[in-house]
């Protein structure tokens, strides 16, 4: 396991479809964080999540989206009834834990960039 | 909350020509950590360097050197001679252990011309 990975890599959706982006971390990470980059911008937070935990989704929008870590497989960020403002490229980071004293062990995937068409 | 600002949204220099990126930031934690990312044309976020709060050093690595002021907030990025390759988008982001949310910056679009 060299990295985060995300997949796909790029995905085209038409509107109202659904779109699922998956994000395996890295290995004995157990903490993911989800970024959305929209065009022209930097990235914004998302959602943190632990195994089967939510633990801050404040970046989410209230409504078509959702993510999961569950106990096996990669955390899943789901986008129901995609619109065309859906589009961007989002980006899983995974750290092995949160280290309040040595700072951030962010580890970025390459990210999966979203198209709706 | 914090806050990352990136004035310079787009630089274009011709290769050899040194180039510097400002980041300036704002927190009420004493103890923080700033970032500096690299985003090429592929899309991928290439971790640069991890600067902390309590240390004040400037670095230099390679091409690369970071100039971190606390008396203004800033943590500015210089690239000396560049070259077509660094070509991409910079990010400047800051974090604090009492926020395991990254603050990103908008981003700089460097171009560099042969």
């Amino acid at each position: 396991n060299a990295g985060v990975m995300q997949n796909p890599r790029h995905l085209v959706r038409r509107r109202g479809q659904e779109a699922r982006l998956r994000c395996s971390p890295m290995k004995g990470h157990s903490h993911v964080y989800w970024y959305r980059q929209l065009p022209e911008e930097g990235l914004k937070f998302m959602v943190y999540l632990q195994k089967e935990n939510i633990i801050d989704e404040s970046g989410m929008p209230k409504e078509r989206f959702s993510a999961e870590f569950p106990k096996e497989g990669p955390s899943i960020l789901r986008i129901q009834q995609v619109v065309r403002g859906d589009s961007a490229a989002y980006f899983c980071a995974s750290s092995p834990l949160w280290n309040r004293d040595v700072g951030y062990g962010y580890t970025f995937g390459s990210g999966t960039r979203l198209t709706v068409v | 909350a914090q806050k990352v600002t990136q004035a310079q949204t787009e630089i274009s220099v011709v290769e050899k020509e040194d180039v510097t990126l400002d980041c300036v930031y704002e927190t009420r934690d004493t103890t923080y950590y700033l970032f500096w990312y690299k985003q090429p044309p592929s899309g991928e976020l290439v971790f640069l360097i991890r600067r902390n709060s309590f240390d004040e050093q400037n670095e230099i690595s390679g091409r690369y050197s970071w100039n971190f002021q606390k008396s203004t907030s800033s943590f500015n990025f210089t690239i000396t001679a560049s070259q077509v390759v660094d070509s991409a988008v910079y990010f400047c982001a800051l974090t604090s252990p009492n926020d395991y949310k990254l603050s990103f910056g908008a981003g700089t679009t460097v171009t560099v011309r042969a």
